[in-house]
């Protein structure tokens, strides 16, 4: 079974570029979740998904960051413009429907704005 | 207050002993708690998940639940120096999944 795919896996740009990452969960996961993990943090939830509706974007800096999952299977996280304190790495994660259920981790993109 | 706290360690214990993480959570509508694994450099990798009141046990590692007190642990069992990771404690409910800043575990030989 393959697993969570992103990309790219690193990503260096400027103060206020703009940056685009991509997931594509493992096939038939309804859920799928984007994390950011500062160094030396656990991940925090910037947005999660069912399908192709959103359950939960609370801590996600809507100025500046957006994400979408067309059709349910592919989400993207743009973050425009950045800023230092982006620099991180973003997660992906996705799981079949259900709290008792665990999420699989791609591998994740380091972003460093600088 | 964090939904999920964890002490951030680092928790030095000698090869060969029990090392014992803990993890408090604030919302009561939590329904499962896992325990997962990373590696400096790597992803959080999956190591047992819990959602009955009690212990459940996998090989060298055991979680225990206490609902009343909100709080969960791991206990590893004969600490090898492979164990040395960061230990992320995640709560789930219907909604979401949170996770702790983890707790850096050293295993040293």
């Amino acid at each position: 079974e393959a697993g969570v795919a992103q990309s790219p896996r690193y990503k260096i740009i400027e103060k206020r570029q703009s940056v685009a990452f991509w997931c594509n969960p493992i096939s038939g996961h309804a859920t799928l979740y984007w994390y950011q993990q500062i160094l030396g943090q656990g991940p925090k939830l910037l947005i999660q998904f069912q399908n192709n509706g959103v359950v939960d974007d609370s801590q996600l800096p809507k100025d500046r960051f957006s994400a979408e999952r067309l059709k349910g299977v592919d989400s993207t996280l743009k973050i425009q413009p950045a800023k230092l304190e982006d620099s991180a790495v973003y997660l992906c994660a996705s799981s079949s429907q259900g709290p008792n259920t665990e999420a699989f981790f791609g591998q994740g993109t380091r972003l460093t704005v600088v | 207050q964090k939904e999920v706290e964890q002490n951030s360690g680092p928790l030095s214990v000698p090869e060969g002993a029990i090392a014992s993480l803990n993890c408090t959570y604030s919302d009561r509508g939590s329904q499962s708690f896992f325990w997962y694994r990373q590696y400096s450099g790597k992803s959080p990798e999956l190591i047992m998940f819990i959602y009955s009141n009690g212990d459940k046990e996998d090989g060298r590692f055991t979680a225990q639940l206490n609902k009343a007190s909100q709080y969960v642990s791991l206990l590893i069992r004969d600490s090898q120096p492979s164990d040395s990771a960061t230990y992320l404690c995640a709560a789930h409910n219907t909604d979401k999944l949170i996770f702790g800043t983890g707790t850096r575990l050293q295993v040293f030989p």
